[in-house]
């Protein structure tokens, strides 16, 4: 499964948007991208994934870009409680996951 | 649905001390995995069962053993516990298809808060 690379933090404002990059350059053709956050260190919850098109729900959007090496979650009005660590993940056919360090948003009032 | 439960919240062993941490999921998910998550890092896969009655290695396997016990449970035992295993740990549970992995959304239990001193 592809390695991924985040920024290790990042602050927003409360009801603007947030968006947060990763970088998954060796991705192959079958491995998807996923985004899970962690808030005060409870279990990740999921945020939502894509292949190679563009992916929006009632969470969040994800772009990825057509050659599929970087992708951006966007929050698209973040409130105080989006505060979590984000975690890009890009996993294969194995059905592992495997994390990184993440990226820190802070969103301040 | 409990979802995924994990028992117990938390525990302190002795250096040498045994413990088995029990998972459960009552979404009828095939494949489970257990996850541990030091202080400041993401997670790292320990061991995952793909469907009942099949145990794989992850990442850090060294000092645990797994039992898929049926469809619902996935225990993961420390034998001889050590400082290097305090840690958080976390069962997840996924639907699959047949023929391997879908492409669903990985649900993560709440954690054991384990220290071994």
């Amino acid at each position: 499964d592809a390695k991924t690379t985040q920024p290790p933090s990042m602050d927003c404002a409360e009801g603007r948007a947030a968006n947060l990059p990763c970088n998954h350059s060796t991705i192959s053709g079958n491995e998807y991208v996923y985004w899970y956050r962690q808030i005060h260190s409870q279990g990740p919850q999921y945020i939502i994934h894509g292949l190679k098109n563009n992916e929006t729900n009632e969470m969040a959007s994800l772009i990825i870009t057509e050659d599929r090496k970087s992708s951006t979650l966007i929050l698209p009005h973040a409130t105080l409680r989006d505060t979590a660590v984000y975690y890009c993940i890009v996993r294969g056919n194995t059905g592992k996951l495997i994390f990184g360090q993440g990226t820190t948003l802070q969103v301040k009032p | 649905n409990a979802g995924v439960t994990q028992t117990p919240k938390f525990q302190v062993l002795k250096t040498g001390q045994s413990m088995t941490l029990q998972c459960a999921q009552d979404m009828n998910h095939n494949s489970m995995y257990w996850y541990r998550q030091d202080p400041g890092m993401g997670l790292r896969l320990i061991y995952y069962s793909a469907s009942e009655g099949t145990t794989d290695k992850g990442e850090v396997p060294n000092g645990y053993n797994v039992s898929r016990l049926n469809k619902r449970e996935f225990s993961l035992r420390l034998e001889s516990a050590a400082p290097s295993q305090t840690s958080v740990y976390f069962c997840a549970s996924i639907r699959t298809l047949a023929g391997g992995p879908s492409y669903n959304e990985q649900f993560f239990g709440p954690g054991t808060r384990l220290t071994v001193l």
